[in-house]
C-alpha cells in the first residue's frame, strides 16, 4: 500500500494570505495525485487531478504541483470560503488501491 | 447533470451485513465508461476507499476489506450497491458513493463527483 502523509496537520492562514499544503507519497505515483476540499457536513469536492489540472469549475486560484512522491497545493489569495480540509489521494497503484492522505485543515 | 445519491439503513447491529445502494442520475451506469466506487469516513477522521465496480460486475477492493466486501451492479435500475459484512464498531462512518472521474474504462481514477454520503452508526 502506497500511504499518503500530508502536512502541517492544521495551517492557521488569514484572508489573502497564501497557503501551501504538502502531500508526500511513501513511493512514487508518478502524476497521478488528485487533491479534493472538503466543507463540514459536506462531500468531498475535487480540485485537481494529474497533479496539476484544475477541475471544472474550480478557481485559477488554486494550483498543483509535483510529481513522484512529492506534491504541492497552493492557494494564491485565500478567500473566507476556502477554509476546509484538503485532501490528496494517489491512483497509482496496481491492482487498484486508492489512498488518501490524512488531510490538512486550513483554518484561520 | 450527473447526482449520486446513497440509501440504506442507517443503523446495523455488530455483526451484522451493512447494505448500502447508490442511485445515479444523469448518466447510464451500463452505456458510460466510467467505474463506480464507495469510499468511507469515519466520524472525525479521514477518508478509506472501499472498492470500485464496472458496469459488466469488474470489481477491484480495499485489501483491508476484500474478506468482508462485495460491491454489484444493476444496470436495470441504474444503481449500484456495497455490502460489508460482520460489522463491529469501527465501520461507523459516513458512506460516500462516486464516480471514477479517468474514464476509457479507467480503474485507477480520481474521484468526481461524490454523493453527499450517508451516516452508518454499527450499535446494539
Amino acid at each position: 500500500e502506497i500511504v499518503m502523509t500530508q502536512s502541517p496537520a492544521t495551517l492557521s492562514v488569514s484572508p489573502g494570505e497564501r497557503a501551501t499544503l504538502s502531500c508526500r507519497a511513501s513511493e512514487s505515483v508518478t502524476d497521478e495525485l488528485a487533491w479534493y476540499q472538503q466543507k463540514p457536513g459536506q462531500a468531498p469536492r475535487l480540485l485537481i487531478y494529474g497533479a496539476s489540472t484544475r477541475a471544472t469549475g474550480i478557481p485559477a486560484r488554486f494550483s498543483g504541483s509535483g510529481s513522484g512522491t512529492d506534491f504541492t497545493l497552493t492557494i494564491s489569495s485565500l478567500q473566507s470560503e476556502d477554509f476546509a480540509v484538503y485532501y490528496c489521494q494517489q491512483y497509482n497503484t496496481w491492482p487498484p488501491d486508492l489512498t488518501f492522505g490524512g488531510g490538512t485543515k486550513v483554518e484561520i | 447533470q450527473l447526482q449520486l445519491q446513497e440509501s440504506g439503513p442507517g443503523l446495523v447491529k455488530p455483526s451484522e451485513t451493512l447494505s448500502l445502494t447508490c442511485s445515479v442520475s444523469g448518466d447510464s451506469i451500463s452505456s458510460s465508461n466510467y467505474y463506480w466506487g464507495w469510499i468511507r469516513q469515519p466520524p472525525g477522521k479521514g477518508l478509506e476507499w472501499i472498492g470500485s465496480i464496472y458496469y459488466n460486475g469488474i470489481t477491484y477492493y480495499n485489501p483491508s476489506l476484500k474478506s468482508r466486501v462485495t460491491i454489484s451492479v444493476d444496470t436495470s435500475k441504474n444503481q449500484f450497491s456495497l455490502k460489508l459484512s460482520s460489522v463491529t464498531a469501527a465501520d461507523t462512518a459516513v458512506y460516500y458513493c462516486a464516480r471514477l472521474g479517468r474514464g476509457s474504462a479507467a480503474m485507477r481514477s480520481w474521484l468526481d463527483p461524490w454523493g453527499q454520503g450517508t451516516l452508518v452508526t454499527v450499535s446494539s
